[in-house]
Parts: structure tokens; C-alpha cells; sequence
């Protein structure tokens, strides 16, 4: 099975701030790299799809990058909406998720 | 855009069973996935499992082979999760995802059932 790992798992930050998300895989996905975002007692919302692929009615501050087994979540200009819980999940192989990176406020 | 209703909240005992329903509606094509993915209090998304709507064929997460079932009525657009031997370990969030391509991002998800396992 694939693992994800994501790093931190709790991020401090502030309003307009810009923050990176990082998410390992355990072997080469091939970009077949999805993230969410979790609002406490929601459910999870696809924000970017294929590694780098904005969902339709997702912001642009969001973005996404990397290949391989390396991939980062950026979001710019943090937004107080965007205080949350993310989390990515590999589908190269069925499906597995990040154990997901809390954005509190600082 | 694809609507997933769940059902509602579960107390059951141990050793019990629980079946959740998810009901899908506004959507244009027959084939897509039910998934399920669960989430412990506190805790991150596990992926249980998926069933494809129109072949009824299932694909299990390792850890939940042979103590989950998955169905799907299609006449009513609904699947159902059916967990047997309940135990403490089990109290968790469930939720049902949608997709078309079963092995791929999920578009779409139900509101999440609350099952709490408890003596």
C-alpha cells in the first residue's frame, strides 16, 4: 500500500499570510495527487486535483505543484475560511489519505 | 452537481451491526463510484472502501476486507455501508464520496453519519 505523509501536522499562521502544505508519498505517484479541505464537523471539500489542478469555484490562492513523490499546497493571502484542516490523497493505487495539516490561527 | 444524503446518527452495542445509506441525486451519467471513507473522532480520513453503481462491483481498503459489505440499490440511487462486529474502534464519522472514475479524486460527499459504538 502507499503511505502519504504530510508535514507539519499543525501549522501556526496569521491573515495574509503565505503557507506551504508538503505531502510525501512512500513510492512515485505520478501526479495522481488530490487535497482537501476539512472545516470542523464538515465534510471535506476537493480544492485541487492532478497535483496542480484548481477545482472550479476554488480560489486562486490556492495552488498546488510537485511530481514524482513530492508535492506542496500553497495558499497565499491566507483568508480566515482558509483556517482548516488539509488533507491529500494519492489515487495511483486505489486511494489513501494524508494525515492531514492543521491551519490554526497564530 | 451531485447531492449525497446520508443517514442519520447510530448507537449501537458492541458486537452489533450498522448499515448507512447514502442517496445520490443530480447527477447526469449511470456509472460512478459510492465510496466510503471514515474519520475517528479527532483523527484523519481512512478510505474504506468503493462500489461501482452500475456493475455493483466492489474494491475493499485491506484493513476492512470481510467485515464490510457495500451495496447499492440502483433503482433508488442509493448505497449502503454495512459494518458487522462493531467495537469501540469503530465509533467514527462515515462518510460516502462520489466519483466517475472509482480509483481517482472525489468530487463530491454526503454530510457524514455519526455511529458511536458504546456498552
Amino acid at each position: 500500500d502507499i503511505q502519504m505523509t504530510q508535514s507539519p501536522s499543525t501549522l501556526s499562521a496569521s491573515v495574509g499570510d503565505r503557507v506551504t502544505i508538503t505531502c510525501r508519498a512512500s513510492q512515485s505517484i505520478n501526479g495522481w495527487l488530490a487535497w482537501y479541505q476539512q472545516r470542523p464537523g464538515k465534510a471535506p471539500k476537493l480544492l485541487i486535483y492532478m497535483a496542480s489542478n484548481l477545482e472550479s469555484g476554488v480560489p486562486s490562492r490556492f495552488s498546488g505543484s510537485g511530481s514524482g513523490a513530492d508535492f506542496t499546497l500553497t495558499i497565499s493571502n491566507l483568508q480566515p475560511d482558509d483556517f482548516a484542516t488539509y488533507y491529500c490523497q494519492q489515487y495511483y493505487s486505489y486511494l489513501t489519505f494524508g494525515g492531514g495539516t492543521k491551519v490554526e490561527i497564530k | 452537481q451531485v447531492q449525497l444524503v446520508q443517514s442519520g446518527t447510530e448507537v449501537k452495542k458492541p458486537g452489533a451491526s450498522v448499515r448507512v445509506s447514502c442517496k445520490a441525486s443530480q447527477y447526469t451519467f449511470t456509472d460512478f463510484y459510492f465510496h466510503w471513507v471514515r474519520q475517528a473522532p479527532g483523527q484523519g480520513l481512512e478510505w474504506m472502501g468503493w462500489i461501482n453503481s452500475k456493475t455493483g462491483d466492489t474494491k475493499h481498503a485491506q484493513k476492512f476486507q470481510g467485515r464490510v459489505t457495500l451495496t447499492r440499490d440502483t433503482s433508488t440511487s442509493t448505497a449502503y455501508m454495512e459494518i458487522s462486529g462493531l467495537t469501540s474502534d469503530d465509533t467514527a464519522a462515515y462518510f460516502c464520496a462520489w466519483n466517475y472514475g472509482g480509483q481517482d479524486r472525489l468530487d463530491y460527499w454526503g454530510q457524514g453519519t455519526l455511529v458511536t459504538v458504546s456498552s
